[in-house]
């Protein structure tokens, strides 16, 4: 009940073109849904986050969409960028906000 | 703000040998939370520290252990390394109130030999 379920794996999307990325939930519990986004050798990055009293939220090309009734949300990249190329995390936290659930990652590739 | 960050980047072991890990938060969090990153299971929390106290944890066995200091700073051990050890420690603070936003270091590469 605690997993988090990401999709695709990888994911090659030409510049300029639109990214999604999936994910689906099962614990009820969780309120607030972040994404990161990873670089090799790096940390992972908070890019977006979301909570399910709103449906969608923007923030430049990043957009997460929530469906709660479905508990899944999704991570769209508009007009992708090579620079974009990193492996993205949705993950997912309750209340006490402490401990993130990740999603297995998905790399993206943008070719130029 | 300076970020989160961990000491050392890279470290190797051998089986049987312990280690400890550091991570000095954003300043002003009293939060630090660390994760196990590995390709096979990818992210997992460990445990998380607020205010020198274990507020969570994740299922990994007892050899795994952590501190946290008066100055927030933590600390994170794994006595009897094994194999299956080898992996990027990841540590995260955030201020620890109402705020829920975990903002990760670059992480301790360990390998284990």
């Amino acid at each position: 009940q605690q997993q988090v379920k990401q999709s695709p794996q990888s994911l090659i999307v030409q510049k300029g073109g639109i990214s999604i990325i999936n994910c689906a939930y099962e614990n009820t519990a969780f309120d607030y849904f972040p994404w990161y986004q990873q670089f090799p050798g790096k940390g992972p990055a908070l890019l977006i986050a979301i909570r399910p009293d709103v449906s969608e939220k923007k923030e430049g090309r990043f957009t997460i969409s929530f469906n709660k009734s479905a508990k899944q949300f999704s991570l769209h990249i508009m007009d992708s960028q090579p620079g974009d190329s990193a492996t993205y995390f949705c993950a997912a936290t309750g209340t006490s906000g402490s401990r993130l659930t990740f999603g297995e990652g998905t790399q993206l590739t943008v070719n130029p | 703000k300076a970020g989160v960050t961990q000491t050392p980047r890279y470290l190797i072991k051998t089986r049987g040998q312990q280690v400890t890990l550091s991570c000095s938060p954003i300043s002003g969090h009293r939060s630090v939370s660390w994760y196990q990153q590995t390709p096979g299971q990818g992210l997992q929390f460990l445990f998380e520290y607020f205010s020198e106290t274990q507020r969570n944890k994740g299922n990994f066995p007892g050899r795994f252990s952590g501190r946290q200091f008066s100055n927030s700073r933590s600390e994170m051990n794994v006595s009897t390394l094994e194999l299956g050890d080898s992996a990027l420690y990841l540590c995260a603070s955030r201020e620890g109130g109402s705020t829920d936003t975990q903002y990760f270091g670059p992480g301790t590469r360990l390998t284990v030999l």
